[in-house]
């Protein structure tokens, strides 16, 4: 079947560089954020979260980074691995009482 | 473990069946969703439920509905399925707030013949 990946932007980076992730948000109230991976064939899965009240968050090898001022979410991965390769995405709360999601970044990583 | 299980990996149905896709999660979570996800579409909400007996539609409910008799048990219906309903339907679950973070299920990967 065809990948979550395809028509997706595309990161392709190195064995043991970092990664940087961008997302841009729409909703300016919005006061959650979350990090999902999605590997090949399986569901999202939680990376990291960041409220609003917040503009950086660390995980294991991960970084969260919030500029409420441009609207902007960016995820940091560390010494990336071949198993980081992966569709990111972003979701916010608009208010609605739902999670927003982002259409997603694929990573690929170079061995 | 916390765990969002679906009753199927992959369906493959033929266009006008009745088509049921089951989800289970088994952390006492009060509210359950059911997306599709389509290449270059992301994940888009079809119903969602925050408590036994509730629903609420999403953003694309046409052609579909939704049971919740039990609260670990979140079923999604197709009455006549369609081709342009081939897609990956992802079930999810959370706690609290129904936007804090929701749970994944491995996904249903259905194909409308």
């Amino acid at each position: 079947g065809e990948s979550v990946g395809l028509h997706l932007p595309t990161l392709s980076v190195q064995e043991g560089d970092n990664s940087i992730i961008n997302c841009a948000y729409s909703n300016s109230a919005s006061d959650y954020f979350i990090w999902y991976k999605q590997e090949s064939g399986k569901g999202p899965q939680f990376i990291i979260d960041i409220r609003s009240n917040m503009d950086k968050r660390q995980g294991q090898r991960v970084t969260v980074l919030l500029n409420k001022t441009v609207k902007h979410l960016s995820l940091q991965i560390a010494a990336t691995q071949p198993g980081d390769s992966a569709v990111y995405f972003c979701a916010e709360t608009p208010g609605n009482n739902r999670l927003a999601f982002g259409k997603g970044n694929q990573v690929v990583v170079i061995p | 473990d916390v765990k969002v299980t679906q009753s199927s990996r992959y369906l493959v149905k033929r266009t006008g069946e009745k088509v049921f896709l089951e989800c289970v999660q088994d952390m006492d979570h009060e509210n359950m969703f059911w997306y599709r996800q389509d290449p270059g579409l992301g994940l888009r909400l079809i119903y969602f439920s925050y408590d036994v007996k509730m629903k609420e539609k999403g953003d694309i409910p046409e052609g579909y509905s939704v049971s919740r008799e039990k609260k670990e048990r979140f079923s999604l219906i197709l009455e006549s399925a369609s081709t342009n309903q081939t897609s990956m339907y992802l079930c999810a679950s959370s706690s609290g707030r129904a936007s804090d973070e929701q749970f994944f299920g491995p996904g249903t990967r259905l194909t409308v013949l």
